[in-house]
C-alpha cells in the first residue's frame, strides 16, 4: 500500500536561511506528487505539484522541489526562507494506479528572526 | 480566496447531537472531498464526491455521512456527536477525478466543538 512519511514534524530555522523538508513515499509505480501549505487559521493550498516531465518542479514563494525516483522522495526546498513562510507543510501522493491518494502528516516550519 | 465555501464557519452544539456542514465548490469543479483536522490525528481524509457519486472513502466514522447535490453542493452529516469529533472540518474541490492529477482547492474550513 501506498503511504506518505514526512521525517520532520517540525522544523526551526531561522530567518534567510536555506530550508528542506523531507517527503518520501512508497511505490514502485508512477505517482502523481503534491506540496500544500497551510498558513495559521487557513485552508491549505497549493505549493507546487510534479504530474510528469522535468524532475524539479518550481512553485509559488520561491519553493522548489525535486522528484526522485530512485529515492521515492519528493523534498522541497527554499534557498532562504522569511518569517511569512511560518507555516505547516503538506505532502500528498496520488497513486492513480491504486486508485488512492494519501496526505503527509505535515512539517511545521517555524522561522525565527 | 480558493472559490470553495464552507458554512458555517464556526459550530458549537453538545454530546449526542447532529450537525451538518456545507460546502459550495469552485465553479465548474466536479469533485468534492472532506477532511477533519485536529491536533491528536493531523490532516484525514474522510470522502470523496465526484459528480454526485461516491468514489473514495478514507477513515470515515459510520456515524457521518455526506452527499454531493446536482448542483454540486456537497453536505456532510455527523450524527451522535462525541468530544473527539471536535476539530476542523475542511472540504476541497477538484476540477475532475483526483486519479487525473488535478489539485485541490481548499475551503476556509468549519470549527466544530462539542461539549
Amino acid at each position: 500500500a501506498q503511504s506518505v512519511t514526512q521525517l520532520d514534524s517540525q522544523v526551526p530555522v531561522f530567518e534567510e536561511a536555506p530550508v528542506e523538508l523531507r517527503c518520501n513515499y512508497s511505490s514502485s509505480v508512477s505517482v502523481y506528487l503534491f506540496w500544500y501549505v497551510q498558513y495559521p487559521n487557513q485552508g491549505l493550498q497549493l505549493l507546487l505539484k510534479y504530474l510528469s516531465g522535468s524532475t524539479l518542479v518550481k512553485g509559488i514563494n520561491g519553493f522548489e522541489a525535486e522528484f526522485n525516483k530512485s529515492q521515492t522522495s519528493f523534498h522541497l526546498r527554499k534557498p532562504s526562507v522569511h518569517i511569512s513562510d511560518t507555516a505547516e507543510y503538506f505532502c500528498a501522493v496520488i497513486d492513480p494506479f491504486f486508485n488512492k491518494f494519501y496526505f503527509g502528516s505535515g512539517t511545521k516550519l517555524n522561522v525565527k528572526p | 480566496d480558493s472559490g470553495v465555501t464552507q458554512t458555517p464557519k464556526h459550530l458549537i452544539t453538545a454530546t449526542g447531537q447532529r450537525v451538518t456542514l456545507r460546502c459550495s465548490p469552485r465553479s465548474g469543479d466536479l469533485s468534492v472531498y472532506w477532511y477533519q483536522q485536529s491536533l491528536d490525528q493531523g490532516l484525514q481524509f474522510l470522502i470523496q464526491y465526484y459528480n454526485g457519486e461516491e468514489r473514495a472513502k478514507g477513515n470515515i466514522l459510520e456515524r457521518f455521512s455526506a452527499q454531493q447535490f446536482p448542483d454540486l453542493h456537497s453536505e456532510l452529516n455527523l450524527s451522535s456527536l462525541e468530544l473527539g469529533d471536535s476539530a476542523l472540518y475542511f472540504c476541497a474541490s477538484s476540477e475532475r477525478d483526483y486519479k487525473e492529477g488535478h489539485e485541490q482547492y481548499f475551503g476556509p474550513g468549519t470549527r466544530l466543538t462539542v461539549t
